[in-house]
């Protein structure tokens, strides 16, 4: 099992404020994806990230894969009640299989 | 196109009894996946297949679970018999090939009592 720790587990934030969410592994991915998952429902892709220091936008959130690509971090920018929910990243191994981290579960308060 | 649609979506049972799960994937895609999700485990992949065929069931924790894939367009996964360890939202995901984006169905919210 290739372990993907996400940190922190929970977090409660008031609407507009900015907050980070990391994923780390010893392990080295060849690309790494988030998710995020609402309740009740399956994941969805927010991103792909492929190369080692790779930075992607999209609109209030901005993800980074780290240099040596065993780690990501996930960053939102003026926090909105539906930014609440599951983020997850999965980072693919190089039997192309994808691992799922623990999660980080999003409050964001009105 | 309606997404991958999972059968039932809330299931409750008695341990020791069967329960199937049914998945159609999106017209198309040529893999399928099944996760379960625990708060204490995480999601984990249970078994995947590629054209039908099973290419990796390491996930599957015991015998007593086993998955089919008749046709492209339909799979199951049943336990049999369950027991309340079991009790999880189990997903089903499908993508066009094996590194792409996965789309996931609903899940069904499994309940053993």
């Amino acid at each position: 099992t290739q372990l993907l720790e996400q940190s922190p587990q929970f977090l409660s934030i008031q609407e507009g404020e900015n907050l980070t969410v990391y994923c780390n592994s010893s392990s080295v991915f060849s690309s790494l994806q988030w998710y995020r998952q609402e309740p009740g429902e399956g994941p969805v892709l927010l991103v792909t990230v492929v190369t080692g220091g790779e930075v992607k936008k999209l609109k209030r959130l901005t993800f980074q894969f780290g240099d040596a690509r065993k780690d990501s971090s996930l960053h939102i920018t003026a926090a909105q009640p539906g930014d609440t929910g599951l983020y997850l990243c999965a980072g693919l191994n190089t039997g192309n299989q994808f691992y799922f981290g623990t999660g980080t579960s999003l409050t964001v308060i009105p | 196109d309606a997404g991958v649609i999972q059968s039932p979506r809330h299931e409750v049972t008695e341990m020791g009894q069967e329960v199937t799960l049914r998945c159609k994937p999106i017209s198309g895609h040529d893999y399928l996946f099944w996760y379960r999700q625990t708060m204490m485990r995480g999601l984990e992949l249970l078994i995947y297949f590629n054209n039908n065929v099973p290419i990796d069931d390491s996930g599957m924790p015991e015998d007593r679970f086993s998955a089919k894939m008749p046709n492209a367009s339909f799979s199951t996964l049943k336990i049999q018999p369950s027991e309340p360890r079991d009790s999880a939202v189990y997903f089903c995901a499908s993508s066009w090939f094996q590194t792409g984006t996965q789309y996931f169905g609903p899940g069904t919210r499994l309940l053993v009592l």
